[in-house]
């Protein structure tokens, strides 16, 4: 079946650093991806949509000059997480909808610690 | 708005029991997809089933069953003899409208224990 691959599975980081999260989609093209965060022992939360060639789309609160994403083919988006803060340790995945269908497909998630 | 309710946090069980996960959604939308996921310790998201909001059928697939009733906006998932490997948090999610339904507003987990 299709898979969605991310990497770093985990990364740890200084304050004020900051990461970039790759999502892939490796055996089909997604003209659509969006990325989820997760804090410890809570749901997950939508954090954007992000589109091949235009802007992502980001949900309520959550702030575009932080968390920067660029899909910039069909498939590789990538999540970054700039000046990085403690709060912002989380758990991050993506998911992946192929071309025209109702398939959708989880990354294996990124685990952020920033100290 | 649209919104999934998982009332149980954290349910406790010994194996071999039945056991059963209650979730509840509310969407203004008439056609919609409902999923389950199963987030083990490791931190992926495995994917257990979708149901398209037109399909009331129960389904089965081997120790896992589910039961979706349109009338009280449930979709409840019963795992039968429980196993240890069933622990994990599981998660009701359900389709939003935007982007074609690819994204998914997820309830807030059950976490089961299954003991030995």
């Amino acid at each position: 079946g299709a898979v969605v691959s991310q990497h770093p599975s985990r990364v740890i980081c200084k304050s004020g650093t900051s990461v970039k999260i790759e999502c892939r989609s490796l055996d089909f093209q997604a003209t659509t991806m969006f990325w989820y965060r997760q804090f410890p022992k809570q749901s997950l939360m939508l954090m954007a949509t992000s589109n091949e060639g235009s802007k992502a789309t980001y949900e309520q609160g959550v702030e575009k000059d932080k968390f920067l994403i660029n899909h910039a083919s069909l498939t590789l988006s990538t999540l970054t997480v700039t000046s990085a803060h403690p709060e912002d340790s989380s758990f991050y995945i993506c998911s992946a909808s192929s071309s025209g269908g109702l398939e959708l497909f989880f990354g294996e998630g990124s685990r952020l610690t920033v100290l | 708005a649209q919104k999934v309710t998982q009332a149980q946090t954290e349910i406790s069980v010994v194996e071999k029991e039945d056991v059963t996960l209650d979730c509840v959604y509310e969407t203004r939308d008439t056609t919609y997809y409902l999923f389950w996921y199963k987030q083990p310790p490791s931190g992926e998201l495995v994917f257990l089933i979708r149901r398209n909001s037109f399909d009331e059928q129960n389904e089965i697939s081997g120790r896992y069953s589910w039961n979706f009733q349109k009338s009280t906006s449930s979709f409840n998932f019963t795992i039968t003899a429980s196993q240890v490997v069933d622990s994990a948090v599981y998660f009701c999610a359900l389709s939003d409208p935007r982007s074609g339904g690819n994204m998914l507003t997820f309830g807030g987990g059950t976490r089961l224990m299954v003991k030995p």
